[in-house]
């Protein structure tokens, strides 16, 4: 399968600084990234869709204000935090698709802790 | 809305035994099921996907599954798991084949293999 990498793989940082995630496809071209969110012993929650050179769709209740998402390329989408507070500790996982290859790749996630 | 529902949140099997894991999702439509593995460190790795035709899935590491329209059920099973097996199991529906969609995730079932 296709591979995808996330940097960093885990992140620590204060409380009301923004920290910026990157999600790479490493050998294919993804017309569509996503970014999901899973907390500890629970299940992945989409919480965005880009497509590269247009703005990401966000699921409801998702603040796309604090969560920036950029998909510039065909090879790197980023999540930005901003303002992150403790509530945003979580795990963040990032996929990459390709309507060819019918399914998405996921990349290995990054923990982030907010202090 | 799409949901997948899988009730069993751990699972103990001996090593040699034989093993299902079960999903039940909730889709309008006809659906795209998939059952991914999640092992620490590593991203979601795809186990198989169902999409149409043969009921009966075949799938990486000795899995398959059976969609079962009637009962809105897609469960995994293995008729001799490895000690390697211990992870994470998850049970996804989309609506497409996830190249370009995002998917829904069952919470996931945490598998444990007895010596």
């Amino acid at each position: 399968g296709a591979v995808v990498s996330q940097h960093p793989s885990w992140v620590i940082c204060k409380s009301g600084t923004s920290v910026k995630i990157e999600c790479r496809s490493l050998d294919f071209q993804a017309t569509t990234m996503f970014w999901y969110r899973q907390f500890p012993k629970q299940s992945l929650m989409l919480m965005a869709t880009s497509n590269e050179g247009s703005k990401a769709t966000y699921e409801q209740g998702v603040e796309k204000d604090k969560f920036l998402i950029n998909h510039a390329s065909l090879t790197l989408s980023t999540l930005t935090v901003t303002s992150a507070h403790p509530e945003d500790s979580s795990f963040y996982i990032c996929s990459a698709g390709a309507i060819s290859y019918n399914e998405q790749f996921f990349g290995p996630g990054t923990r982030l802790t907010v202090l | 809305a799409q949901s997948v529902t899988q009730p069993d949140i751990h699972i103990t099997v001996s090593e040699g035994a034989s093993l299902e894991l079960r999903c039940n999702y909730s889709y309008g439509a006809t659906p795209y099921l998939f059952w991914y593995v999640q092992s620490p460190g590593q991203g979601l790795q795809l186990l198989l996907k169902y999409f149409s035709g043969d009921t009966l899935v075949q799938g990486i590491k000795g899995f398959e599954a059976e969609f079962k329209r009637s009962q809105s059920s897609f469960n995994l099973r293995k008729p001799s798991v490895h000690w390697s097996d211990a992870a994470e199991y998850f049970c996804a529906v989309g609506s497409s084949g996830g190249g370009a969609d995002g998917l829904t995730f069952g919470k996931g079932t945490h598998l444990i293999i007895q010596p």
